[in-house]
């Protein structure tokens, strides 16, 4: 198994350029979701999907958007990248929505935008 | 809501010393909690968790966590600290929502620990 899988790992894009953020599970996990990593703030969640089907907005959700292609697969789009979206960004997966399941994180995509 | 404080950002220890990071949480509900570590530029990796059994819980490597509700409190511990320990831990709190909602996780602002030989 591969767990959670991201690509790319690193990506440098021009301010108002455009890009998507490929995230994949190998695990049957109903749930998915993005973060982002900046210095001393941990990870905040950008958008989730619980279960196929469905997305819902995080803490910080502006200027992403996200498609759950299917249960397996689920990216997050730039549609005008801005240098405020510099950041880390991690992919996770669950197995189920109670609290006491776990997330597995994939590797991250380090993003920079002049 | 729920959130989470790690109380110390950086931690420095000489190998093989105990090690302590500390963390204090808040929840409306009845909280699983969990620590992640993170070696450089690598994703993030669960080091143990806490869903209301033992409040004692033992992790991968050695380390371990005690679950105190009077304190809320979740500090992570490990007897004799080893180089290869040097990375970013987080501190996660995770609450029970009955609506379908996955499992929302919200993260301390990570304590980065030093291993010196």
């Amino acid at each position: 198994n591969a767990g959670v899988t991201q690509t790319p790992k690193f990506q440098v894009l021009k301010t108002g350029q455009s890009m998507t953020l490929q995230c994949a599970q190998d695990m049957n996990h109903n749930s998915m979701y993005w973060y982002r990593q900046d210095p001393g703030m941990g990870l905040r969640l950008i958008y989730y999907s619980a279960s196929e089907g469905t997305t819902d907005k995080g803490e910080v959700p502006n200027g992403y958007n996200v498609s759950r292609l299917n249960k397996r697969e689920f990216s997050l789009r730039l549609e005008s990248a801005a240098p405020s979206q510099t950041s880390v960004y991690f992919c996770a997966s669950s197995g189920r929505g109670g609290s006491s399941y776990e997330q597995y994180f994939g590797p991250g995509t380090r993003l920079t935008v002049t | 809501a729920q959130s989470v404080t790690q109380l110390d950002s950086h931690v420095s220890v000489s190998e093989g010393t105990p090690v302590l990071l500390r963390c204090n949480y808040s929840s409306s509900y009845s909280p699983s909690l969990f620590w992640y570590v993170q070696h450089p530029n690598k994703g993030l990796q669960l080091l143990l968790k806490y869903t209301s059994a033992a409040t004692l819980v033992k992790g991968i490597n050695g380390f371990e966590a005690e679950f105190k509700k009077s304190e809320t409190s979740f500090h992570l511990t490990k007897p004799s600290a080893h180089m290869s320990d040097a990375a970013e831990y987080f501190c996660v709190v995770s609450d029970f929502r009955n609506n379908n909602a996955g499992n929302m996780l919200t993260f301390g602002g990570g304590t980065r620990l030093m291993v010196k030989p």
